[in-house]
C-alpha cells in the first residue's frame, strides 16, 4: 500500500521562506494534498495538486512535485508566526476516497 | 456552509467502558469517512461511507468497535469496551461523493483519554 513520508520538524524566522518536504511510494496517486492541523483543531485542507501536473502557485504556497522521484514538497512564501502548525501531506492512493497521510511536520515560525 | 461537526469534544473515560462518537457531515455530501489519529501520527481511515452503506471497513476493529449511518446522514462511532490504547483523536471527515477527485473536509475531532 501507500506508504507517506515527511520529516519531523522545521523552525524558521518570520518572513523566510519554509519548505516542507514528503515523499510517497504510490505513484497511481491520482491527488496529493497538503492539510495544516492547528492544536486542538481539525485538519484544515491547504491545497492539492493533480498527478500530471509540476507546480501549482497559490498566493503564499507553492507545491512542487517530481514523480519521477515521488517527492512533493510545499514551500510558504513570507512565514509569518500564524503559520506555526503541523502540516500533513496525503495521497490519494488507487482507491476512491482513502487518503494515505503522512506522520507531519511541525512548523515552528520564531518572531 | 456549515462545516463537518463532531460531539463531544473531548471525552475521558476509564477502560472498559463504552464511548459514543457523533459526526454530523457537510449537507449534501454523500460520502462520510471516520479517521482515528493517534499522538504525533497521521490519521489512519477506520471506515467509509458511501450513503449508508459502509464500503470500507477493513481498518475498523470489529471486535469492539462498530460505526453506523442509518439514514445516509449523521453518523456514529462507538467502542466497546474501551481499551488504553484507543486514546487518540477520532476525526470525520464528509466528501461530495468520495471519488478520487473529491476533496475530504474534517471536523474538529473527538480526543478521547482512556484511563
Amino acid at each position: 500500500g501507500e506508504d507517506v513520508e515527511q520529516s519531523l520538524f522545521l523552525s524558521v524566522r518570520e518572513g523566510d521562506s519554509s519548505v516542507i518536504n514528503c515523499t510517497y511510494t504510490d505513484s497511481s496517486s491520482t491527488y496529493l494534498y497538503w492539510y495544516k492541523q492547528e492544536p486542538g483543531a481539525g485538519l484544515q485542507l491547504l491545497t492539492y495538486i493533480f498527478s500530471n501536473m509540476d507546480m501549482k502557485q497559490d498566493q503564499r504556497l507553492t507545491v512542487l512535485l517530481n514523480k519521477k522521484d515521488k517527492h512533493l514538497s510545499l514551500r510558504i512564501a513570507d512565514t509569518q508566526t500564524g503559520d506555526s502548525a503541523i502540516y500533513f501531506c496525503a495521497g490519494s492512493g488507487n482507491q476512491g476516497g482513502k487518503l494515505i497521510f503522512g506522520q507531519g511536520t511541525e512548523l515552528s515560525v520564531k518572531p | 456552509e456549515a462545516g463537518v461537526v463532531q460531539s463531544p469534544r473531548y471525552k475521558i473515560i476509564e477502560k472498559k467502558q463504552p464511548v459514543a462518537f457523533w459526526c454530523n457531515p457537510i449537507s449534501g455530501h454523500n460520502t462520510l469517512y471516520w479517521y482515528r489519529q493517534n499522538l504525533g501520527q497521521g490519521p489512519e481511515l477506520l471506515i467509509r461511507y458511501e450513503n449508508e452503506e459502509a464500503v470500507d471497513d477493513s481498518q475498523l476493529p470489529k471486535d469492539r468497535f462498530s460505526a453506523e449511518r442509518l439514514k445516509g446522514v449523521d453518523s456514529t462511532l462507538k467502542i466497546q469496551p474501551a481499551e488504553l490504547g484507543d486514546s487518540a483523536v477520532y476525526l470525520c471527515a464528509s466528501s461530495p461523493r468520495g471519488e478520487v477527485t473529491d476533496t475530504q473536509y474534517f471536523g474538529p475531532g473527538t480526543r478521547l483519554t482512556v484511563l
